[in-house]
């Protein structure tokens, strides 16, 4: 089955404690990018990636770092967490076909609350 | 600065009737739009789409009007069903920026009522 995983899917954390949040999709998609959903204020990209060791700043990047070792798997590292970053996380895949239409697939979510 | 909003954070529509999400946009750059589609504790899912080349874009029970000289975008669901319940949001890109830059709006979260 095509899809996008992200774990852990539920995380509480404290300031400050250094976490990862893994990506991984099967689809061989170039394109993958993270975002984060809060209230009022829809979707925003965090950082994405064009390809393998090819990333760069979306539009609330700071206190997030990311890396492309691999095609499938995106991580997203908060390396001092602060309570701000308490929001819903999602992944996304796409391939790069260099039409319009291609689609994002988006993971499951994963919900992070830093105390 | 909210590039596309979403106006209405929530909308009740009673079982077959049509329900109209209704998503403006100020970046007139913008050139292709996209209705994504969200259940609780799932990630969004693509609906739908249009360029701004064309006014309208039909698939199934689900139409997306375009209007460009008043930036806005709507999109119809005709019947409504209780399955459509979930938040929509709505995006947009720009041709410099390519198809996987998307400019989200807030959601609006869409209950069918039986």
């Amino acid at each position: 089955e095509a899809q996008v995983t992200q774990n852990p899917r539920y995380l509480i954390t404290v300031t400050g404690k250094k976490l990862t949040v893994t990506c991984s999709q099967n689809m061989n998609h170039e394109y993958m990018s993270w975002y984060r959903q809060d209230p009022g204020l829809g979707l925003r990209q965090i950082y994405y990636s064009m390809n393998v060791e090819v990333t760069d700043k979306g539009d609330v990047p700071e206190g997030y770092k990311v890396s492309r070792k691999e095609k499938r798997n995106f991580p997203l590292i908060l390396e001092s967490p602060s309570p701000n970053q308490t929001s819903l996380y999602f992944c996304a895949s796409s391939p790069l076909t260099g039409t319009r239409t291609d689609t994002q697939y988006f993971g499951p979510g994963t919900r992070l609350t830093v105390l | 600065d909210q590039q596309v909003k979403q106006n209405s954070p929530s909308l009740s529509v009673q079982e077959g009737r049509i329900s109209i999400l209704n998503c403006d946009y100020t970046n007139s750059m913008f050139d292709y739009f996209l209705w994504y589609k969200k259940y609780p504790a799932e990630g969004p899912t693509f609906l739908i789409s249009i360029s701004s080349i064309k006014d309208k874009n039909e698939d199934g029970r689900f139409t997306v009007f375009l209007n460009k000289s008043a930036k806005h975008l709507s999109l119809h669901i005709v019947p409504s069903q209780p399955g459509d319940s979930a938040v929509y949001f709505c995006a947009a890109s720009a041709p410099r920026q390519g198809a996987q830059k998307l400019v989200f709006g807030q959601g609006t979260r869409l209950t069918i009522n039986p």
